[in-house]
């Protein structure tokens, strides 16, 4: 089946802890985004990849980092988390660039106290 | 800066009625507009799109209207059912995807 898989689903840290959370997709994709959904502010872009090795700043970058050392897998890595990290995350992955359909993961719901 | 606009947060229709939902935005550069449907506890998933060369876009129960000189575009689903609760995302690419804010569809029975 074709999907994007994001782990955990649901996590509360504390302010501090370093913190990964995992997406990885099976379809072969070349493009792969990070967003973060918040209420009244909709989706917005954290980082994006067109390829591996190569990865870009979205719309809200501060205080987060990626990897894309292979093609199937695009971790969000959070050094510091701080409490205006609390949100609701969503890996994306789509064929080349994101004016094809983009699927996206199930979410990570983070808490950050 | 939103350059994607839904300015309904909710709207609630009768099943069998037709829904309208609303996005407008700002940046004349966007060649591209899609509209997402989002459940409770799932990811978005890709419902229609149209080409700004286009003014309109229709699959089935969905129809996707895009006024350009007005910046707007509107998602008609016709007849509505209840199934059809959900968020509903505009979408907008010009050098990336932008979002708006999504608008909650209620279709009560």
């Amino acid at each position: 089946e074709a999907q994007v898989t994001q782990n955990p689903r649901y996590l509360i840290t504390v302010t501090g802890k370093k913190l990964t959370v995992t997406c990885s997709q099976n379809m072969n994709h070349e493009y792969m985004s990070w967003y973060r959904q918040d209420p009244g502010l909709g989706l917005r872009q954290i980082y994006y990849s067109m390829n591996v090795e190569v990865t870009d700043k979205g719309d809200v970058p501060e205080g987060y980092k990626v990897s894309r050392k292979e093609k199937r897998n695009f971790p969000l890595i959070l050094e510091s988390p701080s409490p205006n990290q609390t949100s609701l995350y969503f890996c994306a992955s789509s064929v080349l660039v994101p004016h094809n359909e983009q699927f996206f993961g199930p979410g990570t719901r983070l808490t950050v106290l | 800066d939103q350059q994607v606009k839904q300015n309904s947060p909710s709207l609630s229709v009768q099943e069998g009625r037709i829904s309208i939902l609303n996005c407008d935005y700002t940046n004349s550069m966007f060649d591209y507009f899609l509209w997402y449907k989002k459940y409770p506890a799932e990811g978005p998933t890709f419902l229609i799109s149209i080409s700004s060369i286009k003014d309109k876009n229709e699959d089935g129960r969905f129809t996707v209207f895009l006024n350009k000189s007005a910046k707007h575009l509107s998602l008609h689903i016709v007849p509505s059912q209840p199934g059809d609760s959900a968020v509903y995302f505009c979408a907008a690419i010009g050098s990336r995807l932008t979002f708006g804010e999504g608008t909650q569809l209620t279709v009560n029975p």
